[in-house]
């Protein structure tokens, strides 16, 4: 069975760029979430999908970040411009209706100069 | 609301020796508490998931977890530890009001020592 993937797994950027992380969730799974982890702050909710429609967002850091959900096997989270404070691990999970367990993917670690 | 909290940000055993990761949760719903682990530059995998259906869950790899609603508490053990156990383990409580979202602890980094 194939988890929850994400591309790339690494992304490594100059401050100004835009960049796009993509996630594939477990087919069937109708939630999707996005964390980002940094060593200062742990791991923190940025937003989650619920059949494909953005239900929290208070976990986006600021307008440079957007997430979107086109269909239910794909979500892209963009950053545009970058910046160094950006750089981070970020995870894409995703979850059945009626379970509350999350299915990580393995991660993008994304490096801004 | 809700809140984890994981009483040791580091734990050092020695392989073979039974190994304790402390978490207690705080929350105002019946809770769905669980344990990740996180080995090196590698996504989060599930090790066990309490419901309420059994106050001691068991997990993969050998480890479990006792729900203790009285102390508020899900601690994770294992009776020996091995040298592949070396990793990041989260606590997590999911609220069951229908939010499905995580609150996570700020992590334990277990060292198995030979």
């Amino acid at each position: 069975d194939a988890g929850v993937i994400q591309s790339p797994r690494h992304e490594v950027t100059e401050m100004g760029q835009e960049v796009t992380l993509r996630c594939k969730p477990i087919s069937g799974h109708d939630y999707l979430f996005w964390y980002r982890q940094t060593m200062m702050r742990g791991l923190e909710l940025l937003i989650y999908f619920n059949n494909n429609v953005p239900i929290d967002d208070s976990g986006m850091p600021e307008d440079r970040f957007s997430a979107k959900m086109p269909n239910a096997s794909f979500s892209t989270l963009k950053i545009q411009p970058s910046e160094p404070r950006d750089s981070a691990v970020y995870f894409c999970a995703s979850s059945l209706f009626g379970t509350d367990t999350q299915y990580f993917g393995p991660g993008t670690r994304l490096t801004v100069l | 609301a809700q809140s984890v909290t994981q009483l040791d940000s580091h734990v050092s055993v020695s392989e073979g020796t039974p190994v304790l990761l402390r978490c207690n949760y705080s929350s105002s719903y019946s809770p769905s508490l669980f344990w990740y682990v996180q080995h090196p530059n590698k996504g989060l995998q599930l090790l066990l998931k309490y419901t309420s259906a059994a106050t001691l869950v068991k997990g993969i790899n050998g480890f479990e977890a006792e729900f203790k609603k009285s102390e508020t508490s899900f601690h994770l053990t294992k009776p020996s530890a091995h040298m592949s156990d070396a990793a990041e383990y989260f606590c997590v409580v999911s609220e069951r009001a229908g939010t499905y979202k995580y609150i996570f602890g700020t992590g334990t980094r277990l060292k198995v020592l030979a």
